[in-house]
């Protein structure tokens, strides 16, 4: 079945530092990527549509600039979260579709940010 | 009203026994509706998409109210196995553009 790939799936980073987050689809083009938040105890929320070749769609409250999104090709979408703080410690999850039918999952990445 | 509301858990069962989740939706033009599983620090992985006339996939049984904008999902002799958190999820396009979780129902199966 199809497969989407994640990486980091944890890292420490200090405050004011940047860190990149990878997700890939492994078998499967995909021209649309998403990028998931999920607190401790909490749903998963949308943070934006990554669009391969053009910019991302964030949702309403995440800062663009701080939650920078790349979609260089048809199988690879990276997260960077600039300048990260305590707050931004969370749960990000990428998901992609395959041919239109199910949604599927990176296996998260768990940053801390200390 | 949120746009997914599931029932707040967790349900603690023995083995063996019958449990039920039930989600409402607020945009009553969604589409397209979800159960996930999730294991705890894992990713979310489809368990059943739901259709209008229900679903049974083994044990697991879903059911979709349009009416009243309102999905179950039903498991039978539960495992210990089935542990997890249970997202209700909807999409409210015709495509795949975007996916609503719900807070997620944490089901725990004792022995």
């Amino acid at each position: 079945g199809a497969v989407v790939s994640q990486h980091p799936s944890r890292v420490i980073c200090k405050s004011g530092t940047s860190v990149k987050i990878e997700c890939r689809s492994l078998d499967f083009q995909a021209t649309t990527m998403f990028w998931y938040r999920q607190f401790p105890k909490q749903s998963l929320m949308l943070m934006a549509t990554s669009n391969e070749g053009s910019k991302a769609t964030y949702e309403q409250g995440v800062e663009k600039d701080k939650f920078l999104i790349n979609h260089a090709s048809l199988t690879l979408s990276t997260l960077t979260v600039t300048s990260a703080h305590p707050e931004d410690s969370s749960f990000y999850i990428c998901s992609a579709i395959a041919m239109n039918t199910e949604a599927f999952f990176g296996q998260g990445t768990r940053l801390t940010v200390v | 009203r949120k746009e997914v509301e599931q029932d707040p858990g967790p349900f603690n069962v023995p083995e063996g026994a019958t449990v039920a989740f039930n989600c409402t939706y607020s945009n009553s033009a969604s589409q397209s509706f979800f159960w996930y599983r999730q294991d705890c620090r894992k990713e979310p992985k489809l368990l059943m998409s739901v259709y209008s006339s229900g679903n049974e996939d083994g044990r697991f049984t879903a059911q979709l109210n349009r009416a009243s904008q309102y999905i179950s999902l039903l498991i039978r002799d539960s495992k210990l196995s089935d542990s997890a958190t249970y997202l209700c999820v909807v999409n409210p396009n015709s495509g795949y553009s975007t996916l609503t979780f719900g807070k997620g129902t944490m089901l725990l199966v004792s022995p």
